[in-house]
C-alpha cells in the first residue's frame, strides 16, 4: 500500500530556534498533502493544505509566518516551525493524496513527530 | 466547514462483545467516510471507508454504515479482542477534499 514517510520522528528544540519536519510519499505522486497538529488525547487539528507548485492554504488561525510549509515536489512536503516556544510542543502528522483528482483516494499518514520544545 | 461529531468519547467493552462508535456530520456535500484506528504514539490507520452512493460496508469484523438522510455514519466491531482497544477516528470529506475528524473514542476490550 501507499507509504508516507515523515521526518524526524522526534525532535527536541531550545525556545526560539526553528525546526524542519518532512513528509515523503514513497510509492506515489502526492499532489496535495495536508499538516495536522494533534494534542494529548485530542483529534487531528489541519492547520494547512499544501499544494505540489503552489502556496499552502491555512486554516483559520493557524500563522503562516510561523507554519512554513514548502510542496516543492510530487514526492516531498515540508513544514517548518519557526522561532519555537514551548506552546508549540505537540504531534505533528502529515498526511497525503494520491494524484488522482476527484477521487476519493484514501488519506495515508506520515508517522508523525513529536516536537518538545524547552 | 464540516463539522464531526463522535460519541461517545470513551468506550470500555468486555473482549467478545460488540463495540459502536456513532458520528455525525453537518456538510450534506460530505461524500467519503472513512475511519482510523490509532495506537498510542502511532499513525492513524485506515480500517474501513464508505462512500455517500453506499449504505453499508463490511470487512471481517468491522462493519460501517451511513444514513445520509439523517447524516450519520457508525463504526461496528463484533467479537471484539484486546488488539481492538485504540483511539478511533470517524471524518468526513467534503467536495474541497479536505477531511474532517470527530474527536476520537478511546474503545478498552476488557480480557
Amino acid at each position: 500500500g501507499a507509504v508516507v514517510s515523515q521526518h524526524p520522528s522526534r525532535v527536541i528544540c531550545k525556545s526560539g530556534t526553528s525546526v524542519k519536519i518532512e513528509c515523503r510519499s514513497l510509492d506515489f505522486q502526492a499532489t496535495t498533502m495536508f499538516w495536522y497538529r494533534q494534542f494529548p488525547k485530542k483529534s487531528l487539528m489541519l492547520m494547512a493544505t499544501s499544494n505540489e507548485g503552489s502556496k499552502a492554504t491555512y486554516e483559520q488561525g493557524v500563522e503562516k509566518d510561523k507554519f512554513l510549509i514548502n510542496h516543492a515536489s510530487l514526492t516531498l512536503s515540508t513544514l517548518t516551525v519557526t522561532s519555537a516556544h514551548p506552546e508549540d510542543s505537540s504531534f505533528y502528522i502529515c498526511s497525503a493524496r494520491g494524484s488522482s483528482v476527484g477521487s476519493n483516494s484514501p488519506l495515508h499518514f506520515g508517522n508523525g513527530t513529536r516536537l518538545t520544545v524547552t | 466547514g464540516e463539522n464531526v461529531e463522535q460519541h461517545p468519547s470513551t468506550l470500555s467493552v468486555q473482549e467478545g462483545d460488540s463495540a459502536v462508535i456513532k458520528c455525525t456530520y453537518s456538510d450534506s456535500a460530505s461524500n467519503y467516510f472513512p475511519w482510523y484506528k490509532q495506537e498510542l504514539g502511532k499513525r492513524p490507520q485506515l480500517i474501513i471507508d464508505i462512500r455517500s452512493n453506499v449504505g453499508e460496508k463490511k470487512d471481517q469484523r468491522i462493519a460501517v454504515t451511513l444514513n445520509k438522510t439523517a447524516k450519520h455514519f457508525s463504526l461496528h466491531i463484533t467479537e471484539t479482542q484486546p488488539e481492538d482497544s485504540a483511539v478511533y477516528f470517524c471524518a468526513a470529506k467534503a467536495t474541497d477534499y479536505k477531511l474532517s475528524f470527530g474527536a476520537g473514542t478511546t474503545v478498552t476490550v476488557r480480557a
